[in-house]
């Protein structure tokens, strides 16, 4: 059973702080790595993807891989209040069509 | 661009009834999702197509149905409605198994 791990929350940070979100995944198999924002009421959006070791840095976001220890992360730089929204981790093996998605980090950034 | 269009938004219907959700994309991605999203649960697949003419069950197929009319559209049927299947439900596209594309999602209700 692939599984992909993320704590509920909700985290709350400052505004302007860095919120760090976190996943783990149980299918060393994976390859791609996908992080999705879903405001309430809202579907989900791609912030980033990541497919090779180290950080990959867009804008205020930066996402980190991890294999040999199966964790991805979601760095938020300067967080905004309209940053608060559900963070959903996915992860997808080499050859599927089916990624598998975490139960979303609910994140409050408060003023 | 209207991207991943589903209809209906909202949707009330009673125990056993039947109804079909629509979902179309115009961005020519070759493989198509749903899922349904319930409170606590993240993102759970029901069918996917990996390409036009092909469907595949997902993590929670029972008591659905989709038919992948042609490469723009994938339709969820509801056959027998029961209270369990209230949920929000998301149509997704992707080009080639990576980033997913959702629709706004459809609020079905079953008493």
């Amino acid at each position: 059973q692939k599984e992909v791990e993320q704590n509920s929350g909700p985290l709350s940070v400052p505004e302007g702080a860095i919120a760090s979100l976190n996943c783990t995944y149980s299918d060393r198999g994976s390859q791609s790595f996908f992080w999705y924002r879903q405001y309430s009421g809202k579907s989900p959006e791609l912030i980033m993807f990541i497919y090779s070791n180290g950080d990959k840095e867009d804008g205020r976001f930066t996402a980190q891989l991890n294999k040999a220890s199966q964790y991805v992360s979601l760095l938020i730089r300067d967080s905004q209040p309209s940053d608060s929204a559900t963070y959903l981790c996915a992860a997808r093996e080499g050859g599927s069509y089916i990624p598998t998605f975490g139960r979303g980090t609910s994140l409050i950034v408060h003023p | 661009n209207a991207g991943v269009t589903q209809t209906p938004k909202f949707q009330v219907l009673k125990t056993g009834q039947s109804m079909t959700l629509q979902c179309a994309q115009d961005m020519n991605h070759n493989s198509m999702y749903w899922y349904r999203q319930d409170p606590g649960m993240g993102l759970r697949l029901i069918y996917y197509s990996a390409s036009e003419g092909t469907t595949d069950k997902g993590e929670v197929p029972n008591g659905y149905n989709v038919s992948r009319l042609n490469k723009r559209e994938f339709s969820l049927r509801l056959e027998s409605a029961a209270p369990s299947q209230t949920s929000v439900y998301f149509c997704a596209s992707t080009p080639s198994a990576g980033e997913l594309f959702f629709g706004e999602g459809s609020r079905l209700t079953v008493l």
